[in-house]
């Protein structure tokens, strides 16, 4: 069955770049929505942003000035990069798979997700 | 934007009893693009609903969920042990684009 796997530094000094990758496995990346979600610590989740398979993409609002998530069909990776980070950037960072079906303008969930990586930003 | 406010922060329960939980969006969204997940400490969520009312693949019959509008509902119709979690419902949006997540109901152990 598909998998997803989270990859990157744990630790980003603030200010910097905080890079992430999300490799799936098992599947096609294509057809899909491949989100990214975080968690600070002791709180809820937090949708970050997505892009579909053909390269669009949609961030929060919140976010959306430091946030570019980018595709790699041909290594079925997708990619997070998050910029000028601060230390209210510490979190879990999950990768999911969303599906929406267009023609049916039904929303089927987030129903793969990686095991989340910790990222601290700290100097 | 669509926020998303559960309902309660936490409830008490013990193993047997029925769960409640409550999503209340800030302006009408579309039962098809309603989910519910639940997290488990150090673990990923897991998909349990989707459109409202349909069970992912594999969740047992004592979830369910309801609800229409502005207001949606998780039920558990008797808690077993491995319910006690956190639980999180999601709404899609279309406009703007968005998959925003309402804060969280805990469900512990009375």
């Amino acid at each position: 069955q598909v998998q997803l796997q989270e990859s990157g530094p744990g630790l980003v000094k603030p200010s910097e770049t905080l890079s992430l990758t999300c490799t799936v496995s098992g599947g096609s990346i294509s057809s899909y929505y491949w989100s990214w979600i975080r968690q600070p610590p002791g709180k809820g989740l937090e949708w970050i942003g997505y892009i579909y398979y053909s390269g669009s993409t949609n961030y929060n609002p919140s976010l959306k000035s430091r946030v570019t998530i980018s595709v790699d069909t041909s290594k079925n990776q997708f990619s997070l990069k998050l910029s000028s980070v601060t230390a209210a950037d510490t979190a879990v960072y999950y990768c999911a798979r969303a599906y929406y079906d267009i023609l049916t303008d039904y929303y089927y969930g987030m129903d793969v997700w990686g095991q989340g990586t910790t990222v601290t930003v700290s100097s | 934007e669509i926020v998303l406010t559960q309902s309660p922060g936490t409830l008490s329960l013990s193993p047997g009893e029925r769960a409640t939980l409550s999503c209340r969006a800030s302006q009408s969204v579309s039962s098809s693009y309603l989910a519910w997940y639940q997290q488990k400490p150090g673990q990923a969520p897991r998909l349990l609903i989707y459109g409202a009312s349909s069970r992912a693949t594999g969740i047992p019959d004592r979830f369910s969920g309801s609800g229409s509008g502005t207001d949606f509902t998780l039920t558990i119709s008797r808690l077993e042990p491995e319910d006690f979690a956190v639980y999180y419902c999601q709404q899609y949006g279309s406009s703007p684009p968005a998959l925003t997540f309402g804060g969280g109901t805990k469900v512990e152990i009375k």
